[in-house]
């Protein structure tokens, strides 16, 4: 049982958009930034999105971040076959502890 | 560009001992905190360990508190993990990553340790 809850699950057909949510609490999303990745099969997830709406260089701009409260979503616009892959949400205090989301398995229909 | 390369994983049995490393290249090491992260087979990502830059704090997950050890030695650019009374539970991928913006932001490619009898 995760900290941070994900929906096990999405999916999408290419073109559409999808989003992920990602639920905490006070003490953890509600107080810190949130930050996502992606693990394509087989290899070590890479940074999506970090502090809670900032795109790494090199990450498309399909890929948007949002956090609200105590909650935060990752919306992937314009789906692509590549993006078929596992996505986790994140959150550390100022001590460096952190949580990671159970992960999402996301299928491009 | 920041590289991060696992090694010293392998197969080894309960209640034994493993070291892992991580040799750290592309940035000023000393300057970040870094972190141990596994991934069991077919599961999530857990935060095993994380120090400070200057090695000064160190925190643990509750499921490895006593047994493993984070360190690093700035010098070298080489984190370390000691893995002591390992568990078949504990068998996963073992990734290296630094901490930057508030967060991980690069991660290794990862080390597989195998825990069985």
């Amino acid at each position: 049982q995760s900290v941070l809850t994900q929906p096990p699950s999405a999916s999408g057909t290419p073109g559409q958009r999808v989003t992920i949510s990602c639920s905490g609490s006070s003490s953890n999303i509600g107080s810190n930034y949130v930050f996502w990745y992606q693990q394509l099969p087989g290899t070590a997830p890479k940074l999506l999105i970090y502090r809670n709406n900032q795109r790494p260089s090199g990450v498309p701009d399909r890929f948007s971040g949002s956090k609200s409260g105590t909650s935060a979503s990752l919306a992937i616009s314009g789906l692509r076959s590549e993006d078929e892959a596992d996505y986790y949400c994140a959150t550390w205090d100022d001590t460096l502890r952190g949580v990671f989301g159970g992960g999402t398995k996301l299928t491009v229909l | 560009q920041v590289q991060l390369v696992e090694s010293g994983g392998g197969v080894v049995q309960p209640g034994r001992s493993l070291r892992l490393s991580c040799a750290a290249s592309g940035f000023t090491f000393s300057s970040y905190a870094m972190h141990w992260v596994r991934q069991a087979p077919g599961k999530g990502l857990e935060l095993v360990a994380v120090i400070s830059y200057d090695g000064s704090n160190k925190y643990y997950a509750d499921s490895v508190k006593g047994r493993f050890t984070i360190s690093r030695e700035n010098s070298k650019t080489t984190l370390y993990l000691q893995m002591n009374s390992l568990r078949i539970e504990d068998t996963a991928v073992y990734y290296c990553a630094r901490h930057l913006f508030g967060g991980i932001d690069y991660w290794g490619q990862g080390t597989l340790v195998t825990v069985s009898s």
